[in-house]
């Protein structure tokens, strides 16, 4: 699975939108991009998943660039609730594959 | 979302002694399971694969005979760590991937371990 690079933390402020940025420039044709958060002590959290296409839940967008090397990961309207550490991931799905974890993106929303 | 839930969420135990943590899949059936290992202010570190019905895959420097790792049903995994050591004091994470047609991976709410 292709590596991924994050900046190591970030801050926000509380009601304004979050970009988390993602770097994968190795990443291969089948490969797919997943997020994940960990709030503290608790185990993390699926958020989305994408492709090529950018992606939209009701928890974030996803914004994968033409050449797909990098992604960014939006929350529209960060609140407290959103402080965690933010994993970007890249594995081949429909694999049955085991997630790697790199270091993360450590998010502080402020108020 | 699928739930996965741990058991226990935190358990302390004595130098030496065995300590089995549960990891069950509520609402799906999971073929695959895996086991993670955190210490503070590190990432998730994969330990090992488990498969429902045959043997774990244990990741490189894993010690296979210290955490065993038993999939006997769809929907339960166990870990067992024996003679625990001191050093081994982590938070122990799981994760199940519903056999279905949705392939996300779900995490149990992770198991403090402290051995004295």
């Amino acid at each position: 699975d292709a590596k991924t690079t994050q900046p190591p933390s970030m801050d926000c402020a509380e009601g304004r939108a979050a970009n988390l940025p993602c770097n994968h420039s190795t990443i291969s044709g089948n490969e797919y991009v997943y997020w994940y958060r960990q709030i503290h002590s608790q185990g993390p959290q699926y958020i989305i998943h994408g492709l090529k296409n950018n992606e939209t839940n009701e928890m974030a967008s996803l914004i994968i660039t033409e050449d797909r090397k990098s992604s960014t990961l939006i929350l529209p309207h960060a609140t407290l609730r959103d402080t965690a550490v933010y994993y970007c991931i890249v594995r081949v799905r429909n694999q049955g594959g085991k997630l790697i974890f790199g270091q993360g993106t450590e998010l502080s929303v402020k108020p | 979302g699928a739930v996965v839930s741990q058991h226990p969420s935190w358990v302390i135990c004595k130098s030496g002694t065995s300590v089995k943590i549960e990891c069950r899949s509520l609402d799906f059936q999971a073929t695959t399971m895996f086991w993670y290992r955190q210490f503070p202010k590190q990432s998730l570190m994969l330990m090992a694969t488990s498969n429902e019905g045959s043997k774990a895959t244990y990741e490189q420097g894993v010690e296979k005979d210290k955490f065993l790792i038993n999939h006997a049903s769809l929907t339960l995994s166990t870990l067992t760590v024996t003679s625990a050591h001191p050093e081994d004091s982590s938070f122990y994470i799981c994760s199940a991937r519903d056999r279905g047609v949705n392939t996300e991976a779900f995490f149990g709410q992770g198991t403090r371990l402290t051995v004295v």
